[in-house]
C-alpha cells in the first residue's frame, strides 16, 4: 500500500548526541515536511522540501538538519544544538503544485532524552 | 489563514452519527476547509476537504453552510475506532511552486476530542 513510513517509532537520545529520524514515502509526492508536536499543542513546521536536492527552513529549524537526496526520502537529524528535543515528530508529504491537495502523514517518531 | 473554533470535546454513542461543528467566521473566498483526525500516538489522518460544496467520501461527509462561516463533519456510523481528536483547518491552498512550500504548512488548533461510547 502507498504511504509514509517513519522509523523508529520510539527513539532515545543521550545528551550531546545527534540522532536521525527516517521518513520514506512511496506516494510519488514531490513535497515533504517535518513537523514537531508537543503535548497538548498543535504542529510546528521544522523543515520542508519541494523537490529533490532542495529544502527550506520552517518556523523552528534551529537545532535540526535535513537532506533530500532522493524523492522518496527526507531524513531529519536532531542535533545536540537542539536543547529541547523531546517531542513527537511527524513527517508529511503532498503533491507539489496542486492547489488543494492535502498532506498525508506518517505515524510519527517519539523522541525522548535519557 | 482563518481561525477556527471547535468545541473541546464531544461524546457519541457507537453506531450513531457523529456531527462535529467548526466555526470559521473569518474565512475568505479562496480558503478551503480541511478536516484531519489524530488518534492517540499516531500521525494525523486526512479525512476530507471542501471549498463551498458539500463533500462526501468513504470516511465522512462535510457540510459547509452557504455563507461558509461554519461547517460540520459527519461520521455517519461512529465506531469505537473513531475516538480521536478532530481538527478543522482553514487555509488558502497556494501552489507551492509560486509561494514556497511553507505557505502550505498546516496549523492545527486544539481540535475536538470525540469519545465514542459503547
Amino acid at each position: 500500500d502507498g504511504g509514509i513510513t517513519q522509523s523508529p517509532k520510539y527513539l532515545f537520545r543521550k545528551e550531546g548526541q545527534n540522532v536521525t529520524l527516517s521518513c520514506e514515502q512511496n506516494l510519488n509526492h514531490d513535497a515533504m515536511y517535518w513537523y514537531r508536536q508537543d503535548p497538548g499543542q498543535g504542529l510546528r513546521l521544522i523543515y520542508y522540501s519541494q523537490i529533490v536536492n532542495d529544502f527550506q527552513k520552517g518556523d523552528i529549524a534551529e537545532g535540526y538538519s535535513v537532506s533530500r537526496e532522493k524523492k522518496e526520502s527526507f531524513p531529519l537529524t536532531v542535533t545536540s544544538a537542539q536543547k529541547n528535543p523531546t517531542a513527537f515528530y511527524l513527517c508529511a508529504s503532498s503533491i507539489q503544485g496542486a492547489k488543494n491537495q492535502p498532506q498525508h502523514f506518517g505515524d510519527g517518531t517519539r523522541l525522548s532524552i535519557l | 489563514d482563518a481561525k477556527t473554533t471547535q468545541p473541546p470535546s464531544m461524546d457519541c454513542a457507537e453506531g450513531r452519527a457523529a456531527n462535529l461543528p467548526c466555526n470559521h467566521s473569518t474565512i475568505s473566498g479562496n480558503e478551503y476547509v480541511y478536516w484531519y483526525r489524530q488518534i492517540h500516538s499516531q500521525g494525523p489522518q486526512y479525512i476530507i476537504h471542501g471549498l463551498k460544496n458539500n463533500e462526501t467520501n468513504e470516511m465522512a461527509s462535510l457540510i459547509i453552510t452557504e455563507d461558509r462561516k461554519s461547517s460540520t463533519l459527519i461520521l455517519p456510523h461512529a465506531t469505537l475506532r473513531d475516538t480521536a481528536v478532530y481538527y478543522c483547518i482553514v487555509r488558502v491552498a497556494r501552489p507551492s511552486y509560486l509561494y514556497g512550500g511553507a505557505t502550505n504548512k498546516l496549523i492545527f488548533g486544539t481540535g475536538t476530542l470525540l469519545a465514542v461510547q459503547p
